[in-house]
């Protein structure tokens, strides 16, 4: 079946323009993560969804980043006034239970 | 500070030798996964620990979670071209975070 897929693949913006990244988890899973990697380490959980649940947005850096979950399936992050510390890849997981995450491949952000 | 420190940060080895990956923490982690990221590509989980002292074998891997689950290892045994990329421990803590480690990158050289 479908995977997780994330769109755009690659977004290139200048500083200060607000951009929205794309995530169509796997049908019926319930629960959402939006993940940043910089290059070459680790993840850095920014916000998590769960069905019907207030989201977690412990995660967010800044309230310039928000991030919405319609009809409990697709995801849009939004970031407004882009900085270049925002450059990374945001990557989105899906779940059908606790823990055990289905990534998709992520939208690599540069932001000039 | 990392909730979650891996040793070594990079490793590069020929085909055939073995290796020990570590991920270390001074928290306790109910349960601690490992994941394999290649290059484009998002995470893939390869295992979850959640007993302290368990070990589980998937092929030539073998994941250990420490008896005080705070720690694991990853030992790949004959490492092939195919066992190169990024390996990630991570673990659930306070409330719905899921923490990652800081990452080993590996490549191993035919």
């Amino acid at each position: 079946g479908a995977g997780v897929s994330q769109s755009p693949s690659n977004k290139v913006t200048e500083k200060g323009k607000d951009v929205e990244l794309r995530c169509d988890p796997i049908s019926g899973h319930t629960a959402l993560y939006w993940y940043r990697q910089s290059l070459g380490q680790g993840l850095e959980f920014l916000i998590y969804f769960q069905g019907n649940s207030a989201p977690d947005k412990s995660g967010l850096p800044s309230d310039r980043f928000s991030a919405e979950r319609t009809g409990g399936s697709v995801s849009t992050l939004t970031i407004q006034r882009t900085q270049q510390e925002d450059s990374a890849v945001y990557l989105c997981a899906s779940s059908p239970i606790i823990h055990e995450q289905f990534f998709g491949p992520g939208t690599r952000l540069t932001v000039l | 500070t990392q909730l979650l420190e891996q040793s070594p940060q990079f490793l590069s080895i020929q085909e055939g030798e073995n290796l020990t990956v570590y991920c270390n923490s001074s928290s306790v982690f109910s349960s601690l996964q490992w994941y394999r990221q290649e290059p484009g590509e998002g995470p893939v989980l390869l295992v979850t620990v959640v007993t302290g002292g368990e070990v589980k074998k998937l092929k030539r891997l073998t994941f250990q979670f420490g008896d005080a689950r705070k720690d694991s290892s990853l030992h790949i045994t004959a490492a092939q071209p195919g066992d190169t990329g990024l390996y990630l421990c991570a673990g659930p803590h306070t409330g719905n975070q899921f923490y990652f480690g800081t990452g080993t990158s590996l490549t191993v050289i035919p």
